[in-house]
């Protein structure tokens, strides 16, 4: 089945430094890469997701690309704010109906104003 | 007007007992998922539901029994609750051929 690896497990910067997160998948079936930001105590909400027909994608901050030959796909957040202090996840999973999301375990953001 | 609606919130109950957790989604969509994130905030599938059929029943004691009584509800039973079982449940919805996964706000279980 899918494994992914994200790192670093926790990630501290100042205010309007970039930030990066990486991670790892196993399964080459897999086409899906949604990023997932999670508040203290709040459920996880898609923040920006790729699809494997794409390398990269932007969205104003945040940016993802997708390298499907070495199965590693990374969050790009430029301009840190307070508010983008959180837990975030990267997952992996194929479109096969009822298949679910493989997730990373997890990078603590900390940013420092 | 929310999405995915879990109830109860917050689960406080002793070793042993038996305990549901309900979820429901309006946004028609035809797989729902139960999703348990432990102490170290680790998010593992337990279950997805398509159709009211199961399609993924993971690694996890047969202590716990999904149900799905319509598309719109999947809701999750526990027996004979453990120490280990506290966690949060996460249930989520998508529809198929589209891939988003939207999640409810979880409910909160502490085993005494």
């Amino acid at each position: 089945g899918e494994n992914v690896e994200q790192h670093p497990s926790t990630l501290s910067v100042q205010e309007g430094d970039s930030a990066v997160i990486k991670c790892t998948y196993s399964d080459s079936a897999s086409n899906y890469f949604p990023w997932y930001k999670q508040e203290l105590g709040k459920r996880p909400q898609l923040i920006i997701d790729i699809r494997s027909n794409v390398g990269e994608k932007k969205d104003q901050r945040i940016a993802v690309t997708l390298n499907k030959t070495a199965k590693h796909f990374s969050l790009h957040i430029t301009e840190t704010q307070p508010e983008d202090s959180a837990v975030y996840f990267c997952a992996a999973r194929d479109n096969q109906a009822g298949t679910a999301l493989i997730f990373g375990k997890g990078t603590t953001l900390s940013v420092s104003s | 007007d929310t999405a995915v609606s879990q109830t109860p919130k917050y689960l406080v109950t002793q070793m042993g007992n038996d305990k549901s957790i309900k979820c429901e989604q309006n946004l028609g969509h035809d797989t729902m998922y139960w999703y348990k994130q432990d102490s170290k905030k680790f998010l593992k599938i337990m279950f997805s539901y398509n159709n009211k059929e199961l399609i993924i029943n993971e690694t996890v004691p047969n202590r716990f029994s999904p149900k799905s009584p319509d598309k719109a509800h999947l809701n999750l039973h526990i027996n004979s609750l453990e120490l280990g079982d506290s966690a949060v449940y996460f249930c989520a919805s998508s529809q198929s051929g589209t891939t988003t996964q939207y999640f409810g706000p979880g409910t909160r279980l502490l085993v005494l």
